[in-house]
């Protein structure tokens, strides 16, 4: 049973640039969360999609934009990147109704 | 003040020893309390899993809420070196898909 996927594992940007990041969720998980960890902080929240639409959204500027497909996989978009914008990024996969968060490995991206 | 206060560490212990790590919070809304431990360059796993006050056990694990206190525990027992990870208190205000907040996490090292 596949867990959740995210790709790529790591990224190099340069400022002012996009980036879009991707995952798939576990088996039987309608919902997608995503979040930003930089280094030695906790996971903070950005936001969440079911039924490919935007849940809840952290404290994130509109410049974190994301998407989720009829097949529950999830894109997260960052526009005009910031070196502050320089952390790995989870996707975390749920039921709605039961949560049981799982979470994949993350892409880290750093901007340079 | 933060939602939820974690002291990151680092702790270092030898093996076989008592270990504690500790969370406070301030939201008196929280009623679900996780454990995650991160191993490096990992995504998050649930460790513990508890609901509103009291003990949970699991083998060499013990998950403690005190709702009156805003005061979470995680006792780890004979620790092992593959214990050695960082550990990230989390809460919930209510079940299902709602936004998980984390602690800044508190990383552990084992020395055999």
């Amino acid at each position: 049973d596949a867990g959740v996927t995210q790709s790529p594992t790591h990224l190099i940007k340069t400022r002012g640039q996009q980036v879009t990041l991707r995952c798939s969720p576990k088996s039987g998980h309608d919902t997608v969360s995503w979040y930003q960890q930089a280094l030695g902080q906790g996971p903070q929240f950005i936001f969440q999609y079911y039924e490919e639409e935007e849940r809840q959204r952290g404290n994130f500027p509109d410049r974190f934009s994301g998407h989720q497909f009829p097949n529950y996989s999830s894109e997260l978009n960052v526009n005009a990147l910031l070196l502050g914008d320089s952390a790995l990024y989870l996707c975390a996969s749920s039921s709605l109704s039961l949560g049981g968060y799982t979470f994949g490995s993350g892409t880290r991206l750093t901007v340079v | 003040q933060k939602e939820v206060e974690q002291d990151p560490g680092p702790l270092s212990v030898p093996e076989g020893a008592i270990v504690s790590l500790n969370c406070t919070y301030s939201n008196s809304a929280f009623q679900y309390f996780m454990w995650y431990r991160q191993y490096s360059r990992k995504g998050p796993e649930l460790l513990m899993y508890t609901y509103s006050s009291g003990n949970k056990e699991d083998g060499r694990f013990t998950a403690q809420v005190d709702k009156s206190s805003k005061y979470i525990s995680l006792f780890i027992r004979d620790s092992q070196p593959s214990d050695s990870a960082t550990y990230l208190c989390a809460m919930l205000t209510q079940g299902g898909s709602e936004k998980l907040v984390f602690g800044k996490g508190t990383k552990l090292t084992v020395n055999p």
